[in-house]
């Protein structure tokens, strides 16, 4: 099970909106509607921000938001602050024998 | 306050063994799935294994399957991941995370695993 290609960078300007790709294929994001995004800052275990494509658990900003076409999932970010700067690795569940496929990871920087 | 906190990571040999612990605080734990996730220096995760609330039912990813077990005791409110015959491509940092949703909603700081000769 190859990991979900994302891009390996995205920057943009505070308020600025940016969107990070997440590209599967038909056995995982193409097949479930349970992918997932995480943040993760240096030295930090990963947050989770979206589950099931578009959802967002309670607390976390509205600021994110997650959307699905095909085999290709995306994470868009609005109104970018300096505290987005992180890394970003989407994850879905496959119908391999190994379970859940992680992303290759995006790092955000904010000009 | 919900809270994971892995334990028993270390250095160790390439075919030797290690266990590691997930202690879990401030939720039922015995009606959550809990899975491992690793992440090797500079990589991005990797996920490992997963056990159902009731610790009947496992999955592993197959770069471990067979060489590593998951397990639980309710009673104590912790995790366990039984790593067998180490290799170097195992090293990296170890978290539990409490399962929501096919999602990874809680996560413990992690616990680094060396292997190496």
């Amino acid at each position: 099970q190859s990991a979900l290609t994302q891009p390996a960078s995205v920057s943009g300007s505070p308020g600025q909106s940016i969107t990070i790709s997440c590209a599967g294929t038909s056995s995982d994001i193409g097949n479930f509607d349970f992918v997932s995004w995480y943040q993760q800052h240096p030295g930090q275990a990963p947050k989770l921000l979206i589950y099931d494509v578009k959802y967002r658990p309670s607390g976390v900003s509205t600021r994110f938001s997650g959307s699905k076409s095909g085999n290709t999932a995306s994470l868009s970010l609005s109104g970018l602050q300096a505290e987005d700067e992180a890394d970003y690795y989407c994850c879905s569940l496959t119908s391999t024998s190994t379970r859940y496929v992680f992303g290759t990871g995006t790092k955000v920087t904010v000009l | 306050q919900v809270q994971l906190v892995e334990s028993g990571g270390g250095v160790v040999q390439p075919g030797k063994s290690l266990r590691l612990s997930c202690a879990a605080s401030g939720f039922a734990f015995s009606t959550y799935a809990i899975h491992w996730v690793r992440q090797a220096p500079g990589k991005g995760p990797e996920w490992v294994a997963v056990i159902s609330f009731d610790g009947n039912t496992q999955y592993y990813a197959d770069s471990v399957k067979g060489r590593f077990a998951i397990s639980r005791d309710n009673s104590k409110n912790t995790l366990y991941l039984q790593m067998n015959s180490l290799r170097t491509e195992d090293t990296a940092v170890y978290y539990c995370a409490r399962g929501w949703e096919m999602a990874f909603e809680i996560w413990g700081q992690g616990t680094m695993v060396a292997v190496s000769s």
